[in-house]
């Protein structure tokens, strides 16, 4: 069982504050790395999808980078805004093909609570 | 375009009763997901399909069964319920832009039951 975990587990910070969330997979069993965002009584939705070592991707104030060497990703948002509250959670797909297609592994996600 | 659609949004079972959670796609992919949520543990995938006719057993598949006969339908079944299958359901797609296998997972709004 492959072991993704996420820290910290929960997070209040105040509008406008920047922020990072860390995610750590084992190096050794890549394929890509998702991360998502799942507001409450909501879908969650794909921020981003990175597969090469040292990716960095950005949406608006938010960004990532993926180190598959040492095994972390990092969420960044900059900025944030009370509208940015939600459960951001990363899933690793591990290197093997077949059926595996879509089978990811999830982190137990981090709690981000912006206040106004 | 709904993409992926969830029924019911919410249910209250007792113990020992049985239900189908409903999934619909309409983005004509062959591979379809079960995964739950529970709270501070990730999402832990259930089944899976890779086609029509064709499902097999993700993480934790003990208490529930699922069946594939069309490409669209995907529907997960309790056959007796348990506390322990209290938790927030939720099915999945690679979409029709999934990128190859590292593709991003498109989600319904997920399935809230509680078992008492």
């Amino acid at each position: 069982i492959l072991n993704v975990e996420q820290s910290p587990q929960s997070l209040h910070v105040q509008e406008g504050d920047s922020t990072n969330f860390t995610c750590s997979f084992p190096s050794s069993n890549f394929y890509a790395l998702h991360w998502y965002r799942w507001e409450t009584a909501k879908s969650p939705e794909a921020l981003f999808v990175m597969t090469l070592n040292g990716d960095e991707k950005k949406k608006g104030r938010i960004s990532a980078t993926l180190n598959t060497k040492e095994g972390y990703s990092y969420l960044y948002i900059k900025g944030s805004q009370p509208e940015d509250s939600a459960t951001y959670l990363c899933a690793l797909k591990p290197n093997a093909g077949g059926t595996s297609y879509g089978k990811l592994t999830f982190g137990q996600g981090t709690i981000l609570t912006v206040h106004p | 375009n709904a993409g992926v659609t969830q029924t019911p949004k919410f249910r209250i079972l007792k113990i020992g009763q049985s239900m189908t959670l409903q999934c619909t796609q309409d983005m004509n992919h062959n591979y379809m997901y079960w995964y739950r949520q529970d709270p501070g543990m990730g999402l832990k995938l259930i089944y899976y399909s890779v086609g029509a006719g064709i499902t097999d057993k993700g993480e934790v598949p003990n208490g529930y069964n699922v069946s594939r006969s069309t490409t669209e339908d995907f529907p997960l079944r309790l056959e007796l319920a348990a506390p322990s299958q209290t938790s927030v359901y939720f099915c999945a797609t690679p979409g029709p832009l999934a990128g190859g296998r590292a593709g991003e997972l498109f989600f319904g709004e997920g399935s809230r039951l509680t078992v008492l």
